[in-house]
């Protein structure tokens, strides 16, 4: 069964970077038939794409501001968003990536999420 | 970027059925994705490929998807369906490559 796992500070000040990694377990994140999914849902409100690694994609808002690696040495991904504002606070999500046969994407398996507070 | 729509709420009683809508242009076109997320939980996907169940998921929830929009049905509610719904295409021709939907809250009554 294949888990993942956010980690990183809860809270970040304003203007500087927030640094998220995920830590997936069950399955290794090296074979190459997944992508990966930074996704965030601010208090109260809906669901909002940051970017995929693997199919590198980003969300044209953030784009700018988003960094994303994978380490395969430790089945990790990780995401960095640079200069941050009290926008930015959201619960912070990864998802793998999973093809459906219409050669579609969509989200398998999801990490608990972490809330990440922008504030000074 | 290309935009789904759906209601912000829905109610039902138990054992009644749910449907809520995705909106989009040209929909029926794209594969359709849904997620249900109840309160500090995670999203979980009950539909995928328009209409496709997800081992695990009840056979109580169903999917469609022709011209402007797609549709997840929910029948015989039960108290427990009582989440946020989601749905999600992917996007290959805009930068923007993953939409959601702005999500609709299901209140069973």
């Amino acid at each position: 069964q294949v888990q993942l796992q956010e980690s990183g500070p809860g809270l970040v000040k304003p203007s500087q970077t927030l640094s998220l990694t995920c830590t997936v377990s069950g399955g290794s994140i090296r074979s190459g038939d997944y992508y990966w999914n930074w996704i965030r849902q601010p208090p109260g409100k809906g669901l909002e794409w940051i970017g995929t690694f693997g199919n590198t994609h980003y969300n044209p808002s953030l784009k700018s501001r988003v960094t994303m690696s994978l380490d395969t040495s430790k089945n990790q991904f990780s995401l960095k968003l640079n200069s941050v504002t009290a926008a930015d606070t959201a619960v912070y999500f990864c998802a793998r990536v999973t093809l459906d046969d219409s050669g579609s994407y969509f989200s398998d398996y999801w990490g608990q999420g972490t809330l990440v507070t922008v504030a000074s | 970027s290309y935009v789904l729509t759906q209601p912000p709420s829905v109610s039902v009683a138990p054992g009644e059925t749910a449907s809520i809508t995705c909106g989009g242009n040209n929909i029926g076109t794209k594969s359709v994705h849904w997620y249900q997320q109840k309160p500090g939980q995670a999203p979980v996907v009950v539909i995928f490929y328009d209409s496709v169940r997800p081992s695990g998921i009840p056979e109580r929830f169903s999917g469609s998807n022709s011209a402007n929009t797609a549709t997840l049905t929910i029948s015989r509610v039960e108290a427990g369906d009582e989440a946020d719904y989601y749905c999600q295409v992917w996007d290959p021709f805009s930068d923007h490559r993953w939409v959601f939907g702005s999500g609709t809250k299901v209140t069973v009554l």
